[in-house]
């Protein structure tokens, strides 16, 4: 059964203060790994896709890697209109319709 | 710009009304999903669609049904709702080769 744990679960950081949230996984073969950021009472917005490991993806002050058992949301400088909940995703190879495997969540709370 | 819409943001119903809940995609995607978000549960997919009238059970289908009549449409239905499906309804499409799924903005449903 395919697995996602993301950690930690709540993180609170100053203006500024950069740091990194972490997804690791378990699936029998990786066709995908996803980001995406929800902001309360709000959908999912997606972010990146990462397919194989060493794989890099960059977008404003986020940066996204994936090693072979894990990927890691890297925030650098973060102001407070990065505070959301990070969601991960992964995609199995054998998953026959293609579904995904969520993670449940790190909320982020950058205070000014 | 993938723009996937929900027939309503807040939703109240009681105890055993059959209750619609309807997804709109305009970018011609072949695959739709269901989930349900609850806190410290994370996302779980209800049901979901490959293609127009084609539907497969997700992780938790019970007490759902899904309709797909024409293919930007994807209906969830609660036949007897209940309050223990009280919760944050997502809908989620994706076009064929390509494994990102766009989500709508999300109805909170409550059941009393």
């Amino acid at each position: 059964e395919d697995q996602v744990t993301q950690s930690p679960e709540a993180l609170r950081l100053q203006e500024g203060e950069s740091s990194s949230l972490n997804c690791s996984y378990t699936v029998s073969g990786l066709r995908g790994l996803f980001w995406y950021r929800q902001d309360p009472g709000k959908g999912p917005e997606f972010l990146f896709t990462l397919y194989s490991a060493g794989e890099e993806k960059e977008k404003e002050r986020l940066k996204a890697t994936l090693t072979k058992k894990e990927s890691f949301l890297h925030i650098t400088a973060p102001k407070p209109e990065d505070s959301a909940t990070y969601l991960c995703a992964v995609q199995d190879e054998n998953s026959g319709y293609s579904t995904l495997t969520f993670g449940k969540g790190t909320m982020l709370l950058v205070s000014p | 710009d993938v723009k996937v819409t929900q027939s309503s943001r807040y939703l109240v119903k009681r105890t055993g009304e059959k209750v619609f809940l309807e997804c709109v995609q305009d970018m011609d995607h072949e695959n739709m999903f269901w989930y349900r978000q609850d806190p410290g549960l994370g996302l779980r997919l209800i049901y979901f669609s490959y293609d127009v009238k084609m539907k497969e059970k997700g992780d938790i289908p019970e007490g759902y049904s899904v309709s797909r009549e024409k293919k930007e449409r994807f209906s969830l239905i609660l036949e007897s709702a209940s309050t223990n499906q009280t919760s944050m309804y997502l809908c989620a499409s994706r076009p064929q080769g390509t494994y990102e799924q766009y989500f709508g903005p999300g109805t909170r449903l409550t059941v009393t």
